[in-house]
């Protein structure tokens, strides 16, 4: 049973363009969301996260969106640069009860120069 | 910085050998925590641990094992490592919510 889901194995991007990730939830529990970015041979690093108190929070280029009653978020990368190029994944954590993060698939993100 | 490390970059290991990953990190968490990471199933939990000589399984603990002997040090073990145990194994730590990773190890069983 897959309690996040990341719909889009894969997605390009034109450089310069905006890059939309989205995720899909199922537990009603959750209410913290991050977004990790990992590179081929290496640990996933954190990106940025969000609290289900917000519906938006934003960190350079990186903006996340919280839409609690479609349970879904997105991540937006505006310019889009081809550093970005890597797997992103989303994560989500019921904090009441413990700090285990359950993750998506993931989807690799391609920028096109 | 945290600073998560891994034993091994990449392994390769025989059927039916015990397996030893070892992780250690430097930042005193508490939260200790085990994943695999295969194609199309992202990162999936094996174990995870919230203190000292504590465990709890995850989603996928059948064929390991973990020890925590010290707060700094999270071990995985493979008792009988099997060819559908090849995979990308990482190790993470946290405080709180955000966990921090370390680079991996990437095991073969032939």
């Amino acid at each position: 049973d897959q309690q996040v889901k990341q719909n889009s194995p894969s997605l390009s991007v034109q450089e310069g363009r905006i890059s939309i990730l989205n995720c899909d939830y199922t537990n009603s529990m959750f209410d913290y969301f991050l977004w990790y970015k990992k590179y081929p041979a290496e640990g996933p690093t954190f990106l940025i996260s969000i609290s289900s108190i917000k519906d938006k929070n934003e960190d350079g280029r990186f903006t996340v969106f919280l839409n609690k009653s479609a349970k879904h978020l997105s991540l937006h990368i505006v310019p889009s640069q081809p550093g970005d190029s890597a797997v992103y994944f989303c994560a989500a954590s019921a904090r009441g009860l413990n700090e285990k993060l359950t993750f998506g698939t993931g989807t690799r993100l391609t920028i096109i120069p | 910085d945290v600073k998560v490390t891994q034993s091994s970059r990449y392994l390769v290991k025989r059927t039916g050998e015990k397996v030893f990953l070892e992780c250690v990190q430097d930042m005193d968490h508490e939260n200790m925590f085990w994943y695999r990471q295969d194609p199309g199933l992202g990162l999936r939990l094996i174990y995870f641990s919230y203190d000292v000589k504590m465990k709890e399984k995850g989603d996928i603990p059948e064929g390991y094992s973990v020890s925590r002997e010290k707060k700094e040090r999270f071990s995985l073990i493979l008792e009988s490592a099997s060819t559908n145990q090849t995979s990308m194994y990482l190790c993470a730590s946290s405080f709180e919510v955000q966990q921090y990773f370390g680079p991996g190890t990437r095991l073969t069983v032939t």
